[in-house]
């Protein structure tokens, strides 16, 4: 158990839809990472946020978007929902966010969209 | 921008037999970190690497970072069907805040 928890577990949804996807740090940690994992692919950095800020930014689409609350909670907004949407979403924690930085990940929301 | 790109994709080993998978990044590294994901599960750090030309030993495992930062390997010696599962490297841009993902090695392990 890495500390970082992430709800729902799966969820299943349809195209054109909206779904958030909510995440919890380690106790401690500033910053929060989301990462996309299509099936058997490798992992696409979607954004990270360093106490409440945007940080870095990936691949995200504009159909995407994230924000983290001042209690370092982290929401992952995904609307106008595609089928190649279907994937793992984890979300991952570190200390600090700087280098060097460790990053612990959640077990992952599934997401598929039928 | 920045890539970093590992090989193999896949590998199949016989149980006993060694396997490693190596990471290139196009760009100089400040760190490189691995990681090991299990089928069905999610990434698990194992290490991190900082210095240039580190070795660094985890019973089987062995990694190395070149002496430029710029690439880096894991080796497993032995493998037990335990190792199965897709392993990770990751590095950051030296100056940078982005961590980027290699696509994996996927191992698998025939008993």
């Amino acid at each position: 158990d890495s500390g970082v928890t992430q709800t729902p577990k799966h969820l299943i949804t349809a195209t054109g839809q909206r779904v958030t996807l909510r995440c919890s740090p380690r106790s401690g940690d500033l910053s929060v990472y989301w990462y996309q994992q299509s099936l058997d692919q490798g992992l696409q950095f979607l954004i990270q946020y360093y106490n409440g800020e945007e940080r870095a930014k990936g691949n995200i689409l504009e159909r995407f978007s994230a924000q983290q609350f001042p209690d370092l909670h982290s929401e992952l907004n995904l609307s106008s929902l595609e089928l190649g949407d279907s994937a793992l979403y984890f979300c991952a924690s570190s200390p600090h966010g700087t280098d060097p930085d460790t990053q612990y990940f959640g077990p992952g929301t599934r997401l598929t969209v039928l | 921008g920045q890539q970093v790109m590992q090989i193999p994709q896949y590998q199949h080993v016989q149980e006993g037999e060694d396997f490693t998978t190596y990471c290139n990044s196009s760009t100089t590294l400040s760190n490189i970190q691995w990681y090991k994901q299990r089928p069905g599960g999610h990434p698990v750090f194992l290490i991190q690497l900082v210095k240039s030309g580190e070795v660094k030993k985890q019973k089987r495992l062995t990694f190395q970072f070149g002496e430029a930062k710029k690439n880096s390997s894991l080796h497993i010696t032995a493998t037990q069907t335990t190792d199965v599962g897709t392993y990770f490297c990751a590095g950051r841009n030296t100056g940078g805040f982005k961590t980027i993902f290699g696509a994996g090695t996927r191992l698998f392990v025939k008993a």
